[in-house]
């Protein structure tokens, strides 16, 4: 199975400012057609989890521009520039190159 | 809008078995894969199945092979997940979602406990 290994963030982030979430998977997630198969997700407290990029880079729709994920086959960073309240909360990324489809164990996101 | 509605969950015992549903509205069913996905309290997200838009093809994590088994029925715009000799590390929130896992459902809980 491809393991993926989240950072951690230094926090409380202060609002404003920007964050960046690392990833790192076991594997290339870069598949025969060019893309990779690398996802991010906000799971605020209580809520369902919302996708915010797909494709490592490509934002889901109505995901805010200050969200943007980059990286390489095996190395992945979400940047969320201005933090706001409502980015709090945790975030994943998932390999959707093969199955089983893993994620990160999470990154919680606090702001001050 | 994309609605995905869970449920199905409760209190079961181990050894015992449970199935869930996800009625889904807002886009056309049988054109699309659908997962299953699990929280376990405090815990992270666990994948848990995948199927194709047509039934035809299905994957799953090791843990849950040869106990759970997901279906769909495209008349019905309905994903199910047959759970089989349930156990206590299955306790979790169970989420359907769209395999592309752009769209989700509001979840439901499962506890297997005696």
């Amino acid at each position: 199975d491809i393991v993926m290994t989240q950072g951690v963030l230094p926090n409380p982030v202060p609002s404003g400012e920007s964050a960046s979430i690392t990833c790192r998977s076991s594997k290339s997630l870069v598949y025969k057609d060019g893309k990779t198969y690398l996802n991010w997700f906000l799971q605020r407290p209580g809520q369902s989890p919302q996708l915010l990029t797909y494709w490592m880079s490509t934002r889901a729709s109505g995901v805010s521009d200050r969200f943007s994920g980059s990286g390489s086959g095996t190395y992945f960073t979400l940047k969320i520039s201005r933090v706001r309240a409502e980015d709090a909360g945790v975030y994943y990324c998932q390999q959707v190159r093969e199955y089983p489809n893993t994620f990160g164990a999470g990154t919680k996101l606090e702001l001050k | 809008e994309v609605q995905l509605v869970e449920s199905g969950g409760g209190l079961v015992q181990p050894g015992r078995s449970l199935k869930l549903s996800c009625a889904a509205s807002g886009f056309t069913f049988s054109n699309y894969g659908m997962a299953w996905v699990r929280q376990a309290p405090t815990k992270g997200l666990e994948w848990v199945a995948t199927i194709s838009y047509d039934g035809s093809s299905t994957y799953y994590r090791d843990s849950v092979k040869g106990r759970f088994t997901i279906s769909r029925d495209n008349a019905k715009s309905t994903l199910y997940l047959q759970m089989d000799s349930l156990r206590s590390e299955d306790t979790a929130t169970y989420y359907c979602a769209r395999a592309n896992y752009g769209d989700w459902g509001q979840g439901v809980m499962v506890t297997v406990s005696s």
